[in-house]
């Protein structure tokens, strides 16, 4: 699996966008970028996925770099509630099974 | 709808000891199933994965065994607690069939050894 770097921790201003980075250099042609996140003391939570074109949900969107060696998740309106720690996880697609390896992350601290 | 549930939510033992952890999922047949241990200040670590009832893949050697005697009960075991054992511990389920992408985690076991 392709490895990825993301900062430790980032601010944001309440109402803001949230920007985080996330490089993935040496991700192979048929690996997706998955994004979750873990609030404080709960188990980890699906936010997005994508392959190569920018997705977006009710929760987010995924900027991926035409290149893929990066993509951005984006908070459009950061509230109190997104403080929590985001991971990024590349892997391929499977569709009976899977396991994600979470790394640590990066601490996004919304502040009011 | 899907409901992942763990038990105790929080447990004290002291080293040596035995554990016991449960998880059981409801809503869903044939789930896959894992469990997680997060320590302090780290990211999540994949203990234990599987596929189906008695099949159980191990992603690290440790003192810990996991058993899954019903289609969606996952035990996660240890004969002798280590102080290295107290972390944060996850149980997650996934679909086993279709694009996979989503795994939907319960609320943890917070476990210290002293």
């Amino acid at each position: 699996d392709a490895k990825t770097t993301q900062p430790p921790s980032m601010d944001c201003a309440e109402g803001r966008a949230a920007n985080l980075p996330c490089n993935h250099s040496t991700i192979s042609g048929n690996e997706y970028v998955y994004w979750y996140r873990q609030i404080h003391s709960q188990g980890p939570q699906y936010i997005i996925h994508g392959l190569k074109n920018n997705e977006t949900n009710e929760m987010a969107s995924l900027i991926i770099t035409e290149d893929r060696k990066s993509s951005t998740l984006i908070l459009p309106h950061a509230t109190l509630r997104d403080t929590a720690v985001y991971y990024c996880i590349v892997r391929g697609l499977r569709y009976n099974f899977n396991k994600f390896y979470f790394g640590s992350g990066t601490k996004l601290n919304v502040k009011p | 709808s899907q409901t992942i549930h763990q038990w105790p939510a929080t447990l004290v033992q002291p080293v040596g000891s035995p554990l016991s952890l449960e998880c059981t999922v409801e809503g869903t047949s044939n789930p896959n199933l894992y469990w997680y241990r997060q320590a302090a200040g780290r990211g999540l670590q994949l203990l234990f994965y599987s596929v189906g009832i008695g099949q159980i893949s191990s992603e690290v050697p440790q003192n810990l065994s996991a058993s899954r005697p019903q289609d969606r009960q996952f035990i996660l075991s240890s004969k002798k607690l280590l102080l290295s054992d107290s972390g944060f511990y996850l149980c997650a389920w996934s679909v086993s069939s279709g694009p996979y992408y989503e795994q939907y985690f319960g609320p943890g076991t917070r476990l210290t050894v002293t």
